[in-house]
């Protein structure tokens, strides 16, 4: 079956250090790949996609990579701040559907000032 | 202002009495989804609905009804709630257009079942 992976339920890192979550998943081959921020309590919003022919992508201070062959995405976040302290969660299409999502478990991240 | 409106937000309900979660969309999108997310377990989807009148099983669907009467809401159903749906609930809705598009999430309802 469809399995998503993302390795760290928690992450801590120093403000202004680089924040790098991974997700892994098998027995899958998605055309793209998602990651979305999760405050406590609050509903998870979409940060980035990446598809399955662009080896990266960047926006502001992230960016995500995803390498087919090892069935992989990087986030990274760069300069870190407290302020990005949530739990992120990598989503990719189910197969066989149209646009139907199945997430990761996440990673929460705390970054210390 | 774009989006996903669910009600209630927090809800104390006794086993078996059967409560409904409202859904509703601004977006005018045709793809919406119930999604339940446990500690350990992340988001489960519930069902999803494609569009008017079309929905379908998610991972997790016993226990649960939905409906989908109108493009803008789509209410969860608990027919005979038990305590293992305590639980937090989201809403997401996406414009069909835009495959691959963004999930749009509601703010959560969080269930607890006595």
């Amino acid at each position: 079956s469809q399995k998503i992976e993302q390795n760290s339920e928690a992450l801590n890192i120093q403000e202004g250090k680089t924040a790098t979550l991974t997700c892994n998943y098998t027995n899958y081959s998605p055309a793209y790949l998602q990651w979305y921020r999760q405050d406590p309590g609050r509903g998870p919003v979409f940060l980035l996609l990446i598809r399955e022919n662009e080896k990266e992508k960047r926006k502001e201070r992230l960016k995500v990579t995803f390498d087919t062959t090892l069935k992989q995405s990087l986030f990274h976040i760069t300069a870190s701040q407290p302020a990005d302290s949530a739990t992120y969660l990598c989503a990719l299409r189910r197969g066989g559907s149209q646009g139907n999502l199945i997430f990761g478990k996440g990673t929460k991240l705390s970054v210390k000032p | 202002e774009a989006q996903v409106t669910q009600n209630p937000r927090y809800l104390i309900t006794v086993t078996g009495k059967k409560l409904t979660v409202t859904c509703s969309q601004n977006m005018n999108h045709e793809y919406m989804s119930w999604y339940r997310q446990d500690p350990g377990l992340g988001l489960r989807q519930i069902y999803y609905s494609m569009n008017v009148e079309v929905t379908d099983k998610g991972d997790v669907p016993e226990g649960y009804k939905v409906s989908r009467k109108e493009k803008r809401n789509f209410p969860l159903i608990l027919e005979s709630p038990s305590p293992n749906q305590t639980s937090l609930y989201f809403c997401a809705s996406k414009g069909q257009g835009e495959v691959p598009g963004e999930l749009f999430f509601g703010e959560g309802s969080r269930l607890t079942v006595l």
